[in-house]
């Protein structure tokens, strides 16, 4: 079973330039979540998908960040104007269906790292 | 606001020694509660989890967590490390009645010495 793959590995944009990120979940997954880590902080969540639809998108620092899940597959997140405080590592986790706790068994990406100078 | 603290940022520990990470969450109610671990080079990977039932848990490759609800605390532990434990470890935690956002601590590199 593949895991889930992100794309591009690394990237480094200027600011006020545009990126998107992507994320395949594992097939079959229903949830989808995106994380961030800025360098030397925690890891943050910044939304959820369940199939196409945005459950849960607290986490998301403004509306310069795009989140989309067309169809309910892979996913991409979009930063547009990107600024410099946008750098860090972007992870993808996904995860099964809602009905039992296979909810909460998360399976993470290798991540983007993003640069932004 | 819901927080995970883990209490070291960095350990340093000969091959053998014992370890533990500490971990301790700030929330009321029921949670669920992870170690995730990202090896040099590789993703976040599972630990060990804790939903309900036996409060001490075993995870992969030796480890171990005990949930003390009493102390809001999740410290993992593993008698004798070994070099190939060298990585960056995670405690996160979900809130039940969330949608299953993870919730992470700070992290703990730990670097086992050979």
């Amino acid at each position: 079973e593949a895991g889930v793959t992100q794309f591009p590995s690394h990237s480094v944009i200027e600011k006020g330039q545009t990126v998107t990120l992507r994320c395949d979940p594992i097939s079959g997954h229903d949830n989808l979540y995106w994380y961030r880590r800025v360098m030397g902080k925690e890891i943050k969540f910044l939304l959820h998908f369940v199939k196409e639809s945005k459950q849960d998108e607290s986490g998301m620092p403004n509306n310069r960040f795009l989140a989309e899940r067309t169809g309910g597959t892979y996913s991409t997140l979009k930063v547009q104007p990107a600024e410099l405080e946008d750098s860090g590592v972007y992870f993808c986790a996904s995860s099964q269906d809602r009905v039992t706790t296979a909810i909460y068994e998360q399976y993470f990406g290798p991540g983007t790292r993003l640069t932004v100078t | 606001a819901q927080s995970v603290s883990q209490h070291n940022h960095h350990v340093i520990l000969s091959e053998a020694a014992s370890l533990e990470l500490g971990c301790n969450y700030s929330y009321g109610g029921t949670v669920n509660l992870f170690w995730y671990v990202q090896y040099p080079g590789q993703h976040l990977q599972l630990l060990l989890k804790y939903f309900s039932g036996d409060p001490l848990v075993k995870g992969i490759k030796g480890f171990e967590a005990e949930f003390i609800k009493s102390k809001f605390s999740f410290n993992l532990r593993k008698p004798s490390v070994q070099w190939s434990d060298t990585a960056e470890y995670f405690c996160a935690v979900i809130i039940s009645s969330n949608t299953g956002k993870l919730i992470f601590g700070q992290g703990t590199t730990l670097q086992v010495k050979p």
